[in-house]
């Protein structure tokens, strides 16, 4: 079975400070690891994908996360942050079948 | 590539009332979800279809739900009668048959508000 959870509902940090949104993972079988963001009164939309060709994975706007097999974990990051970051954050796992897990989500502010 | 289409974007309707939302995944998308996000939630899958069969629908409220997709394109979700704790969004999304563990494709959704 899959799943994912992900630590802190909100976060807040200042505008160019670093961003980090934390997502560990439970997997039976080698895991695809997601990260998605949702803007207000919008659909989710991919920031970046773990496949295990490479354990640090580079997304979209900035954000990068790094698979750490040891640490079940797959932990967003972005070294400065802007006010357009600002929105709804969620972890995905996928498994046999293409199910996808996802988790309850980070809102994540930034403070001007 | 146009892509996931949903309507209406915004629905209001009086608890016991029926309702019915409509998706167009991505031509050639041959895996097409649902998904209910209840405000501060994470998506939680409804059903997921293969072409035009069921491939999970264990979390699906059949008692008040039911989705169709009768020739492997478009889908439809009702609910019928609504109650309250239905007020959500109702997310669909679609996957390639290529993109094997690929990226899920989502649409705007679709806002249920029961009263």
């Amino acid at each position: 079975a899959q799943s994912v959870t992900q630590l802190g509902s909100h976060v807040s940090v200042s505008e160019g400070a670093l961003v980090l949104l934390r997502c560990n993972y439970s997997s039976s079988v080698p895991p695809y690891l997601f990260w998605y963001v949702q803007y207000p009164n919008q659909g989710l939309q991919l920031l970046l994908k773990y496949t295990s060709a490479a354990t640090l994975v580079k997304g979209i706007n900035g954000f990068e996360a790094e698979f750490k097999k040891s640490e079940t974990s797959f932990h967003l990051t972005k070294p400065s942050a802007h006010m357009s970051d600002a929105a709804e954050y969620f972890c995905a796992v996928s498994g046999v079948g293409n199910q996808f897990y996802f988790g309850t989500g980070t809102s994540l502010t930034v403070i001007p | 590539e146009a892509g996931v289409a949903q309507s209406p974007r915004y629905k209001i309707i009086e608890k016991r009332q029926s309702v019915a939302f409509w998706c167009n995944p991505i031509s050639g998308h041959a895996t097409l979800y649902w998904y209910q996000q209840i405000l501060g939630q994470g998506p939680k899958l409804l059903i997921q279809f293969q072409n035009n069969g069921v491939v999970d629908d264990s979390q699906l409220p059949k008692d008040r739900f039911s989705a169709e997709r009768l020739k492997g394109v478009d889908s439809t979700l009702k609910i019928q009668p609504a109650k309250l704790e239905d007020s959500a969004v109702y997310l669909c999304a679609s996957i390639g048959t290529s993109a094997w563990r690929g990226e899920l494709f989502f649409g705007e959704g679709s806002r249920l508000t029961v009263l």
